[in-house]
């Protein structure tokens, strides 16, 4: 079983839209969540880390359910410029490291 | 520029061959990962130091792997006899850990594309 499972998408939303994608972890044990986008052919870049309390930042929310071992992210009012691959991020597990998901990807249509 | 680098950018190499590559952390990060990623497919963790030391290797990293960081500055990893299946994008991150610390935001590099022919 992977250690993050995430939906590949792909998202196609037009602008303006509300978009969410799920990420699971399997290892209940696991301390930290984040996400990363990634543009294409770029390096993935720190999104948002993903606090127990849920955070938000602009039009962005992340919330974590430890019960469930589940992560969320959602995009209020989509903008082109949205448009990426967005990897879910969890540290723990086997060797405390750092597990990716495969990645989500988003398009944002004018 | 304070972030992330990565050298060579590109890598074209035939099977068989040797190639190396080197990633320069952010200088105050004490902790430096590989990791690979190919097209489709989420970074793929292979190894992590802290400081100096190499704390942790994937087990999925065949023995033609191997990587350094011998001052816990700059690290570089090595493939001995590429295969066409090393071709892929190879990343470097660096995060700034402490014992406490629980949330370790991890920065990337650019990666060095590896194309095995």
């Amino acid at each position: 079983r992977k250690e993050v499972e995430q939906d590949p998408g792909p998202f196609n939303v037009p602008e303006g839209a509300t978009v969410a994608f799920n990420c699971t972890y399997s290892n209940s044990a696991s301390q930290s969540f984040f996400w990363y986008r990634q543009d294409c052919r770029k390096e993935p870049k720190l999104l948002m880390s993903v606090y127990s309390s849920g955070n938000e930042d602009g039009r962005f929310t992340a919330q974590l359910n430890r019960a469930s071992q589940y992560i969320s992210l959602l995009i209020r009012d989509s903008k082109l410029s949205d448009s990426a691959t967005y990897l879910c991020v969890v540290k723990g597990g086997p060797g405390n490291q750092f597990y990716f998901g495969t990645g989500t990807s988003l398009t944002v249509i004018p | 520029d304070t972030g992330v680098s990565q050298d060579p950018r590109h890598k074209i190499t035939k099977r068989g061959q040797n190639v190396t590559f080197r990633c320069d952390p952010i200088s105050e990060h004490n902790r430096l990962y590989w990791y690979r990623q190919t097209l489709g497919q989420g970074p793929e963790f292979l190894t992590y130091f802290q400081n100096e030391a190499q704390l942790e290797k994937s087990r999925l990293l065949s023995d033609r792997f191997s990587a350094e960081r011998p001052k816990g500055s700059f690290s570089t990893l090595e493939i001995q006899r590429t295969e066409q299946g090393d071709s892929a994008m190879y990343l470097c991150a660096s995060s700034l850990g402490s014992g406490g610390a629980v949330n370790n935001e991890q920065f990337f590099g650019p990666g060095t594309r590896l194309t095995v022919l």
